[in-house]
C-alpha cells in the first residue's frame, strides 16, 4: 500500500508570495491532519479535515487555510507569507472512523519550505 | 502550546545499551502515543497505549504510561545504529475525539557505534 505522499518536497519563495502545498493520504484513508515543524516551536497542529470538512483547527492565523476534495486529497495554501513560516510541513493519514483518537497517524516525508 | 514534554532533551549513549525516554503531559488523556523522526524527515509511529493500561511492549520498545503522575516513558533495548533519531510523545489534540495531536519537542537519542 502506497504511504502518504506530499508535494513538493522543497519550496523556496520570498515575502508575501502566497503557496499551496498538496497530500495525497493512503488508500482509504478519509483523515488529512497538517502539522507545522520549526526548531523553536517544534511540531503544531494545523488542521485536520474529514469527508471535506475541516473538523479542527490549530492556533495559526487565517492565513493558513486548507481543503479537501472528494478522493481525501487535501491542499494546504499559505497567503502572504512571512519568514516565520520557514518550516517543514508534515501531513498525515489516518482512518479517523472512530472517537477517542485511538487512530494512528501516518506521516508523509513532508514539504521544505524556505521564505526569503 | 506542548502537551507532552520529553526528558531529555538530548540522550548519547554506546550501541548496546539502553534508552530511557520520558515524557509528561499536562492535561487528562485517553491514549498516549510515540512517534520517531529520522533527520527532519517524517514521523513513524511507534506505539500508542490507552489510559487503562500501564505498559506496552512492542520488539524492543516498551512503554509506559501512570496516568496519576501524568507522564509516560519509552525504553528501548539493546540499541542499534539505526535508532539515532528524534522521538516525540504525543496526544489527542482535544483530549477525545479524532482529532490531532500535540506533541512534545522530542527527545534527540544518538547510538555511538
Amino acid at each position: 500500500k502506497a504511504g502518504v505522499t506530499q508535494t513538493p518536497r522543497y519550496l523556496i519563495k520570498t515575502r508575501g508570495q502566497q503557496v499551496t502545498l498538496s497530500c495525497s493520504p493512503i488508500s482509504g484513508h478519509r483523515s488529512v491532519s497538517w502539522y507545522q515543524q520549526t526548531p523553536g516551536q517544534g511540531l503544531q497542529f494545523l488542521f485536520e479535515y474529514f469527508s471535506e470538512t475541516q473538523r479542527n483547527k490549530g492556533n495559526f492565523p487565517g492565513r493558513f487555510s486548507g481543503r479537501q476534495f472528494s478522493n481525501s486529497r487535501s491542499e494546504m495554501n499559505v497567503s502572504t507569507l512571512e519568514l516565520g513560516d520557514s518550516a517543514l510541513y508534515l501531513c498525515a493519514s489516518s482512518r479517523a472512523s472512530f472517537a477517542g483518537g485511538y487512530n494512528e497517524q501516518f506521516f508523509g516525508p513532508g514539504t521544505r519550505l524556505t521564505v526569503l | 502550546s506542548q502537551q507532552g514534554e520529553e526528558d531529555p532533551q538530548a540522550l548519547s549513549i554506546q550501541e548496546g545499551e539502553n534508552a530511557t525516554m520520558n515524557c509528561s503531559y499536562k492535561t487528562s488523556i485517553n491514549n498516549l502515543q510515540w512517534y520517531r523522526q529520522n533527520s527532519g524527515r517524517g514521523l513513524v509511529h511507534l506505539i500508542l497505549i490507552r489510559s487503562n493500561e500501564r505498559e506496552k511492549h512492542s520488539g524492543r520498545l516498551r512503554v509506559t504510561l501512570d496516568t496519576s503522575k501524568k507522564s509516560s516513558s519509552l525504553l528501548i533495548t539493546a540499541s542499534r545504529a539505526a535508532d539515532t533519531a528524534s522521538y516525540f510523545c504525543a496526544t489527542p489534540h482535544s483530549g477525545g475525539g479524532a482529532d490531532g495531536l500535540t506533541f512534545g519537542k522530542g527527545t534527540h537519542l544518538i547510538i555511538q557505534p
